[in-house]
């Protein structure tokens, strides 16, 4: 069965600071992959999505980037934090074909202070 | 464009009774697929049910089933037997065919179960 991991669960950063976030998937091959930001109380806003390895797409403009350096690994990276970045962050993937659901992984708490 | 329209900010039903929460959508694809999400407190999203446009019957899993009137572009989800694990945050979601990898989200709607 399939599998995502997603780590870590929880993170507190300075201003400034860089940021690296990992998903990996496991037990399937070529999935869609996605970062999704959730502000407390608000619903999903899509940041980066990526249909294949060295595939990146942004929804929107910001100082955050993403890679997917191997097919089932998507990395969500910042060079330098700001206060805005703070949230909760959620990886997922999809089959790559058809109309499939979504499948997230548990999601990073991260802090900006 | 998808819209997805969730009416309800917040629900509450005792527990044991079934629930209804509101789903509209709005696309002009004729081909598409509709999905609802569960949200606890603890933050992970679980997907629950899904309806393809072209399914003719409703979809269910478990105490899950949708409520899907094509005409009307509504997909409600009900809920039957609330217990007190189902309190949580749920989202409706659409995804069209052809070449999309992103489904559209609605804002959600809180469900509270009391005992």
């Amino acid at each position: 069965s399939q599998t995502i991991h997603q780590w870590p669960a929880t993170l507190v950063q300075p201003v400034g600071s860089p940021l690296s976030l990992e998903c990996t998937v496991e037990g399937t091959s070529n999935p869609n992959l996605y970062w999704y930001r959730q502000a407390a109380g608000r619903g999903l806003q899509l940041l980066f999505y990526s249909v294949g390895i060295g595939q990146i797409s942004s929804e929107v403009p910001q100082n955050l980037s993403a890679s997917r350096p191997q097919d089932r690994q998507f990395i969500l990276s910042s060079k330098k934090l700001l206060l805005s970045d703070s949230g909760f962050y959620l990886c997922a993937w999809s089959e790559g074909r058809g109309r499939q659901p979504q499948h997230f992984g548990d999601g990073t708490r991260l802090s900006i202070l | 464009a998808q819209k997805i329209t969730q009416t309800q900010p917040g629900m509450f039903v005792q527990e044991k009774e079934a629930v209804t929460l509101d789903c509209t959508y709005d696309t002009s694809d004729q081909s598409y697929g509709l999905f609802w999400y569960k949200q606890p407190s603890s933050g992970e999203m679980i997907f629950l049910i899904y309806q393809g446009s072209y399914d003719e019957q409703n979809a269910t899993e478990g105490r899950y089933s949708l409520n899907f009137q094509k005409a009307r572009k509504s997909a409600n989800l009900v809920i039957s037997a609330s217990q007190l694990g189902d309190s949580a945050m749920y989202f409706c979601a659409c995804l069209r065919s052809g070449g999309s990898y992103i489904p559209t989200f609605g804002r959600g709607t809180s469900l509270i179960v009391h005992p």
